[in-house]
């Protein structure tokens, strides 16, 4: 059974600050992964997807690498803002439509 | 905007109550999902549909009974609830395993 970890559970950090969070998964076998962003109450906003053969993928200030061998990923954000201040969740999909397994996220917190 | 919108954002309801949650993807994806998100925990996937067909029910008791009368549209009828059942109910879909899913803003159920 996948499980998926996400440490730290919460981080704050002053404006412009780079920061890494991370994610970890048990079995390597994974089609993709996927990083979201939450905003209290709200729905999940997809950032990054990295296929299981890619081993990165960046969308302006956001990085996310994957490595499969070891069961990691980190999403690196450049000089946070305040707005990015969100739940980021990573997903690992393990293959069908039912094999998606989400971590419980780090809460993110970026101080102006 | 998500593709993915779902219907009502908020609902109050008795534990005697009767009342569906909607969610239309405008996206032309084949797959469907419902996921429950409960404070502290991660997303616990509830009912999948791939082309109409419920491929998965996670041990989702009776009183939640999903419909999927074609590829753009999935009600969850709910029915005498417990107040544990208070959450956030999140809609999703997918084209297929290498894209991800696409998610809804949630409908935030509060069962008195």
């Amino acid at each position: 059974k996948q499980e998926v970890t996400q440490i730290p559970a919460a981080l704050s950090v002053p404006e412009g600050e780079n920061l890494v969070l991370n994610c970890s998964f048990t079995d390597s076998a994974i089609y993709n992964l996927q990083w979201f962003r939450q905003d209290p109450g709200k729905g999940l906003t997809s950032l990054l997807l990295i296929q299981s053969s890619q081993r990165e993928q960046t969308s302006g200030r956001l990085n996310a690498s994957l490595d499969k061998s070891s069961g990691r990923s980190t999403l690196y954000i450049a000089a946070s803002q305040p707005g990015d201040s969100a739940t980021y969740l990573c997903a690992v999909d393990s293959g069908g439509y039912q094999k998606v397994t989400f971590g419980i996220g780090t809460k993110l917190q970026v101080i102006p | 905007e998500t593709g993915v919108t779902q219907t009502p954002r908020h609902l109050v309801m008795g534990m005697t109550n009767k009342k569906s949650l909607k969610c239309e993807q405008h996206l032309g994806h084949n797959a469907m999902y419902w996921y429950k998100q409960s404070a502290k925990k991660p997303l616990e996937l509830m009912f999948v549909y791939n082309f109409k067909e419920q491929t998965e029910n996670n041990s989702v008791p009776s009183r939640f009974s999903p419909e999927c009368p074609n590829s753009s549209h999935l009600f969850l009828h709910l029915h005498t609830l417990q107040p544990e059942d208070s959450a956030l109910y999140l809609c999703a879909s997918s084209q297929e395993v290498r894209i991800g899913q696409f998610f809804g803003p949630g409908t935030r159920l509060t069962v008195l």
